[in-house]
């Protein structure tokens, strides 16, 4: 299994909804992250978890929050978006951080903020 | 500053020619280099990688050379088959540091007409 799922595949909300975005994998790595995209531009990293602890925040607003409840699963939580928020959130995996690692990627969240 | 660079947007091939992509990068840093592939509404696909103590790599159709003096890497997809159409991105990590997290240039899409 090197597959790592994403729901939902698409989410719509308002500026004053709270939503969570869901990332899992079944791979046993060890540590994942969250990476925003805009249109025809790369992915931007937002946060590492290595070994469920937060390893890595790149000065995300805090309307973002992750969140690792166990080594498989990795939520990000969001309240009072902007519609500048609107892209495509991916969740990926390694099996460790560090130099050298290859990411798998989900398929992506495309979020649209109202 | 953009420190991996993919100076074409876009490249148009014929099917059954070779397709060639093109990377730079600044950090002399950068030790290990990855080509992601990425269908739209879709999450980038790992395609091949290669570590700067290599100047070639190859894996069935698709080739990854690197010229370290130049701080340049090239893809070659040989032959080019319809299904290769995607955005194609070149990243690179280093061993020191912050290094080791992923840097994206900015992708290349190509087209293989049949």
């Amino acid at each position: 299994d090197t597959e790592v799922t994403q729901t939902p595949k698409h989410l719509v909300m308002g500026m004053t909804n709270k939503k969570s975005l869901k990332c899992e994998q079944h791979m046993g790595h060890r540590a994942m992250y969250w990476y925003k995209q805009k249109a025809k531009k790369p992915p931007e990293l937002m946060f590492v978890y290595s070994y469920e602890k937060l390893s890595i925040n790149e000065s995300v607003p805090s309307r973002f929050s992750p969140e690792c409840p166990n080594s498989s699963l990795l939520n990000l939580h969001l309240h009072a978006l902007q519609p500048e928020d609107s892209a495509l959130y991916l969740c990926a995996s390694s099996q460790v951080e560090g130099p050298n690692e290859k990411l798998f990627f989900g398929s992506g969240t495309q979020l649209s903020v109202l | 500053d953009q420190q991996v660079k993919q100076n074409s947007p876009s490249l148009s091939v014929q099917e059954g020619r070779i397709s060639i992509l093109n990377c730079d990068y600044t950090n002399s840093m950068f030790d290990y280099f990855l080509w992601y592939k990425k269908y739209p509404a879709e999450g980038p696909t790992f395609l091949i990688s290669i570590s700067s103590i290599k100047d070639k790599n190859e894996d069935g159709r698709f080739t990854v050379f690197l010229n370290k003096s130049a701080k340049h890497l090239s893809l070659h997809i040989v032959p080019s088959q319809p299904g290769d159409s995607a955005v194609y991105f070149c990243a690179a990590s280093g061993s020191g540091g912050s290094n080791y997290k992923l840097t994206f240039g900015k992708g290349t899409l190509l087209t293989v007409n049949p």
